[in-house]
C-alpha cells in the first residue's frame, strides 16, 4: 500500500528555513519520482521540484533560489528545504508520488504558517 | 509557463444534469490530467492521459480534448461529485495546474 506522509512545522519565522520530511512507504524511492506541490488556503496547486527515482532534481523557476530538494533511500524519506520564507509561503504542502502518468498519490498535506 | 485557464469558475449542477468543465492551455500540451479535491483533503487523480479513468473513478466522468482546449465531463450529475476539478499538464516544465472550478449542488 503506496503511502505518504508530510512532517515539520506548523509555525516558522518570517525569513527562517522550512525543513519538511516526507517518509513513504510501499514502494522505492529509486523506482519512483517523488514531488513537492504546495496550495494556499482556499487557492490553487502550485507544484514546487522533484526528486527524480535517479537522485536528481528538478525545481520550479519561480522557487528555484530559495528550494532545495534530497533524500534518503535508506530511511524512505524526501526533504524539502526552503529558505527565506515571507507570508505568502503559508501554505499546505504535499509529497506526491507518480502513477498513471499523473500525480497519482499524495500525502496528507501539512500546513505551515508564516507568522511572527 | 504554460497557463492553465479554467472555466467556468463556478458551476451550481442538480443531481442528474450533465456538466461539462473547460481547460484551455496558453501553449499545446499533449496530454491532459484532472484532479478532484474536496473540502478539507487532498487531491485526487481523477482523469489521466486526457481521457482516461485509474481505478475507482465513476465512469459518468470522462475527458476529451488536444492541443489548447481540454474538457472534463460529467454525463450526470451526482451529489458526490461536489468539488473543485483542477486540470495539470506534463508537457513543459514547470508542470501547472489551472486555478480550479468549482462544481457544487444547485
Amino acid at each position: 500500500q503506496v503511502q505518504l506522509m508530510e512532517s515539520g512545522p506548523g509555525l516558522v519565522q518570517p525569513s527562517e528555513t522550512l525543513s519538511l520530511t516526507c517518509t513513504v512507504s510501499g514502494f522505492s524511492l529509486s523506482i519512483y519520482n517523488v514531488h513537492w506541490i504546495r496550495q494556499p488556503p482556499g487557492k490553487g496547486l502550485e507544484w514546487m521540484g522533484v526528486m527524480w527515482s535517479g537522485g536528481g532534481t528538478d525545481y520550479n523557476s519561480a522557487l528555484k533560489s530559495r528550494l532545495s530538494i534530497s533524500r534518503d533511500t535508506s530511511k524512505n524519506q524526501v526533504f524539502l528545504k526552503m529558505n527565506s520564507l515571507q507570508s505568502e509561503d503559508t501554505t499546505t504542502y504535499y509529497c506526491v508520488r507518480e502513477g498513471y502518468g499523473g500525480f497519482a498519490f499524495w500525502g496528507q498535506g501539512t500546513l505551515v504558517t508564516v507568522s511572527s | 509557463e504554460i497557463v492553465l485557464t479554467q472555466s467556468p469558475t463556478t458551476i451550481p449542477a442538480s443531481p442528474g444534469e450533465k456538466v461539462t468543465i473547460t481547460c484551455r492551455a496558453s501553449s499545446s500540451v499533449s496530454y491532459m490530467y484532472w484532479y478532484q479535491q474536496k473540502s478539507g483533503a487532498s487531491p485526487k487523480l481523477w482523469i489521466y492521459d486526457t481521457f482516461k479513468l485509474p481505478p475507482g473513478v465513476p465512469n459518468r466522468f470522462s475527458g476529451s480534448g488536444s492541443g489548447t482546449s481540454y474538457s472534463l465531463t460529467i454525463d450526470s450529475m451526482e451529489t458526490e461529485d461536489a468539488a473543485t476539478y483542477y486540470c495539470q499538464q506534463w508537457s513543459n516544465t514547470p508542470w501547472t495546474f489551472g486555478g480550479g472550478t468549482k462544481l457544487e449542488l444547485k
